[in-house]
């Protein structure tokens, strides 16, 4: 039962444009949630993250927005740069449980 | 800061034979994970430790893994015997005490079983 669901393997932007990815979920417990991006060959790193209580978290170019009652949510990156291109990973908690992850989206920029 | 250390980067084993696997987290960190990360799919937990005491083992297959944080800091993760479904990447993460404190990866160990 995948409980967080990323259902683009890939997303291909063009340098400048924006970068919309996104996630979505089946638990309604989750209470916190995140991005994470990664590039090959090293370990994901932690991006931005979102509780429940918001709806809307902004960091420089990279904004997460949150609808619970659709259990949608979608990172936008604005901006785009080629140094962005990686798979970006949503993950999702509740309270002190483990982490769900989503399978990741592969997000290629053109210059 | 330095990050969360592991190593090996790289280990190839035949099946049936052992593996481990080391992870210094960050400093200060008192919450240590080991995560298993299968090509395709994202990372899938397999053991959380709060200081030296184990939180959440559900998803450890304890037949063949084991894993331990003794002194609350570093910690190994052992698999023993290795089967050819357990070649994936494994990751060992940390995090600050508290709610909702984000968790800090390391590069991970990519293990493939012949």
């Amino acid at each position: 039962d995948q409980q967080v669901k990323q259902n683009s393997p890939s997303l291909s932007v063009q340098e400048g444009r924006i970068s919309i990815l996104n996630c979505d979920y089946t638990n309604s417990m989750f209470d916190y949630f995140l991005w994470y991006k990664k590039y090959p060959a090293e370990g994901p790193t932690f991006l931005i993250s979102i509780s429940s209580i918001k709806d809307k978290n902004e960091d420089g170019r990279f904004t997460v927005f949150l609808n619970k009652s659709a259990k949608h949510l979608s990172l936008h990156i604005v901006p785009s740069q080629p140094g962005d291109s990686a798979v970006y990973f949503c993950a999702a908690k509740w309270r002190n449980y483990k982490l769900t992850f989503g399978k990741g989206t592969l997000l290629t920029v053109n210059p | 800061e330095a990050g969360v250390a592991q190593s090996p980067r790289y280990k190839i084993i035949e099946k049936r034979q052992s593996v481990a696997f080391w992870c210094n987290p960050i400093s200060g960190h008192a919450t240590l994970y080991w995560y298993q990360q299968i090509l395709g799919q994202g990372p899938k937990l397999l053991i959380q430790f709060q200081n030296n005491g184990v939180v959440d083992d559900s998803q450890l297959p304890k037949d063949r893994f084991s894993a331990e944080r003794l002194k609350g800091v570093d910690s190994t993760l052992k698999i023993q015997p290795a089967k050819l479904e357990d070649s994936a990447v494994y990751l060992c993460a940390s995090s600050l005490n508290g709610v909702n404190q984000p968790q800090h990866f390391g590069d991970g160990t990519r293990l493939s079983i012949l």
